[in-house]
């Protein structure tokens, strides 16, 4: 059972669009939610993370989006850029646990 | 600095084969994990260590085992291998626990059970 459900499986942009990922969850313990990229033959890098006592977060052109009410939250990337082309992670854990819950990813490909 | 370090990088093992895959951490982190990612499924926990002396089970255990043989290092054993657990196998680190703190991931194992 997948705890954390991510879509696309799949997104192909231009540069300088504004691709978004989306993902949800149904356990309302879950109050730590990360976002981890992965270039290819390397492990996943913690890009940006969120707590659920906020709606948005910013770092740079990277943005979660957070519905508390919804259990969503979601990734935008601004303005693109080739460099972007990896896999990104949706991830969820509660406090005080070891097991961060991942979904199963979504590989963004930004053409020239 | 070098972070994560896992070995090997690249392993081909007949069914009912066992191996064991090495990891150290060279940031002083107090837990430790193995995830293996499959395409498709994400990444999933299979044992982790909150501290030196400690493991405990992640999502998918069965067909393996752990030792934390000391702050730095958490190995992983495959008693016999099946061609199941055919993945890509990632060594973690992290300062306290997963919720709140980075998790920081090595380059990974590729195996490949025949």
């Amino acid at each position: 059972q997948q705890q954390v459900k991510q879509s696309p499986q799949s997104l192909i942009v231009q540069k300088g669009g504004i691709p978004i990922i989306n993902c949800a969850y149904e356990n309302t313990a879950f109050d730590y939610f990360p976002w981890y990229q992965q270039f290819p033959g390397k492990g996943p890098a913690l890009l940006i993370a969120i707590r659920p006592d906020v709606s948005e977060k910013k770092e740079g052109r990277f943005t979660i989006s957070f519905n508390k009410s919804a259990k969503q939250f979601s990734l935008h990337i601004m303005d693109s850029q080739p460099g972007d082309s990896a896999t990104y992670f949706c991830a969820a854990s509660r406090g005080g646990a070891n097991n961060l819950f991942f979904g199963t990813g979504t590989r963004l490909t930004v053409i020239p | 600095n070098a972070g994560v370090t896992q070995t090997p990088k690249f392993q081909v093992l007949k069914t009912g084969q066992s191996m064991t895959l090495q990891c150290a951490q060279d940031m002083n982190h107090n837990s430790m994990y193995w995830y293996r990612q499959d395409p498709g499924m994400g990444l999933r926990l299979i044992y982790y260590s909150a501290s030196e002396g400690t493991t405990d089970k992640g999502e998918v255990p069965n067909g393996y085992n752990v030792s934390r043989l000391n702050k730095r290092e958490f190995s992983l054993r495959l008693e016999s291998a099946a061609p199941s657990q055919t993945s890509v196998y990632f060594c973690a680190s992290s300062t306290g626990t997963a919720s709140g703190n980075t998790i920081y991931f090595g380059e990974g194992s590729w195996l490949t059970v025949v």
